[in-house]
């Protein structure tokens, strides 16, 4: 059971867009602790696509972009594309458990 | 860019002892906060432990506190983690990370990973 609730799965077809939902609690995503999300594609390394909220790392394209409000965060992906197909996560700092936290994964399946 | 290459996975007993190293490629290693990160065979990301840039400061996961221990060499732009006492539930591909100096900062660097595996 994980801190920060995510779906298990989502799916678009190619050129759409697909959000993907991280729910957390007050002691997380409620403070001053940023959310940040993670693509891993199979059999690879996470990598950072959004830090802060909403900010993109170098080389991450536009077509990723994140929000967040109140205790709850998203993650868009806009032109969906093939090599998007991955699990993406979500995370936090939690002040109440004094660690950091993730939220269970999305598999993005690219129809 | 930041490169991390950890190393010292394998096959274990359970109740076995395994120590993991991280070595990055810059010496701007000693300013980052650096953590490791675990996934269980098909499973999700956990954090399991963190350390100050200076060393001085560390923190563990419930599952793996009193078990593992999280250092560093900021001479030898080295991170470790010793792990004892291990258990099945400890099998996972071991992740080091870097991060900014706040508790919420990203992961921003993370190595390719090392498997770890317990098992009789």
């Amino acid at each position: 059971q994980s801190v920060l609730t995510q779906p298990p799965s989502v799916s678009g077809a190619p050129g759409q867009r697909v959000a993907i939902s991280c729910t957390g609690g007050s002691s997380n995503i409620g403070t001053s602790y940023e959310v940040h999300w993670y693509q891993q594609l199979p059999g690879t390394a996470p990598k950072l696509v959004i830090y802060g909220n909403r900010n993109r790392p170098s080389g991450v394209p536009d077509r990723f972009s994140g929000s967040r409000s109140g205790t709850s965060a998203s993650l868009a992906i806009t032109g969906l594309q093939a090599d998007d197909e991955a699990i993406y996560y979500c995370q936090s700092y939690d002040s109440s458990l004094s660690a950091w936290v993730f939220g269970g994964g999305t598999k993005l399946t690219v129809l | 860019e930041v490169q991390l290459v950890e190393s010292g996975g394998g096959l274990v007993q359970p109740g076995g002892s395994l120590s993991l190293a991280c070595v990055a490629s810059t010496s701007a290693f000693s300013t980052f906060w650096m953590h490791w990160v675990r996934q269980a065979p098909g499973k999700g990301l956990v954090w399991v432990s963190h350390i100050s840039d200076d060393g001085t400061t560390t923190a563990y996961a419930d599952s793996v506190k009193g078990r593992f221990s999280i250092s560093r060499d900021n001479a030898k732009n080295t991170l470790y983690l010793q792990m004892d006492s291990l258990r099945v539930e400890d099998t996972a591909v071991y992740y080091c990370a870097s991060g900014l100096k706040w508790f919420g900062a990203s992961f921003d660097y993370w190595g390719l990973g090392t498997l770890v595996t317990v098992s009789s």
